[in-house]
């Protein structure tokens, strides 16, 4: 089955700089690779997906981008604030919406001011 | 819109024991998904639901069983609890129409 690795574990930036996650998957047949922020003590929330069909995506401060040959996608946060900081973690799923994800183990961002 | 909705938040067993927990997901939402958190493993899936059908199962034990009823609210139960059975349970539904899935605040299980 898919498996999703994800790196670093834990990542300390300073106010300003810029954070940036990967994550490999071994199925070539995932399509869907979206990212979720689970703040502490709260439930995971959908930042930024990304579709096979699609190298890059940004919304704001956030980009992801996907290599399909490499089976890898990465999370690109620039000018990060305290408030980024965070459990990030990486999914990837096939098929429609609603299948299962497969997510990697998280990263933990800290962002100190 | 209320959010997904999951019941109990909280609750001790021990081992041995059976469980069930209940998830109400978003109006109108036919998806339901289920998946164990634990600080070691990150988030597990365990299965997922559609239109009362199980369509996607994920690599856990028999004693791990779910089911959904014909409102879109799911159950999930664990029977026989072992230790290693103690995490946060989060239930997620999806509209279907995009890949996002909305995620309960969760039942947090400690098995003693």
């Amino acid at each position: 089955g898919e498996n999703v690795e994800q790196h670093p574990s834990t990542l300390s930036v300073q106010e300003g700089d810029s954070a940036v996650i990967k994550c490999t998957y071994s199925d070539s047949a995932s399509n869907y690779f979206p990212w979720y922020k689970q703040e502490l003590g709260k439930r995971p929330q959908l930042i930024i997906d990304i579709r096979s069909n699609v190298g890059e995506k940004k919304d704001q401060r956030i980009a992801v981008t996907l290599n399909k040959t490499a089976k890898h996608f990465s999370l690109h946060i620039t000018e990060t604030q305290p408030e980024d900081s965070a459990v990030y973690f990486c999914a990837a799923s096939k098929g429609q919406a609603g299948t299962a994800l497969i997510f990697g183990k998280g990263t933990t961002l800290s962002v100190s001011s | 819109k209320a959010g997904v909705t999951q019941t109990p938040r909280y609750l001790i067993k021990t081992r041995g024991q059976q469980v069930t927990l209940s998830c109400s997901p978003i109006s109108g939402h036919r998806s339901v998904s289920w998946y164990q958190q634990t600080p070691g493993q990150g988030l597990q899936f365990l299965f997922e639901y559609f239109s009362e059908t199980q369509r996607n199962k994920g690599n856990f034990p028999g004693r791990f069983s779910g089911r959904q009823f014909s409102n879109s609210r799911s159950e999930m139960n664990v029977s026989t609890l072992e230790l290693g059975d103690s995490a946060l349970y989060l239930c997620a539904s999806s509209p279907g129409s995009t890949g996002e899935l909305f995620f309960g605040e969760g039942s947090r299980l400690t098995v003693l």
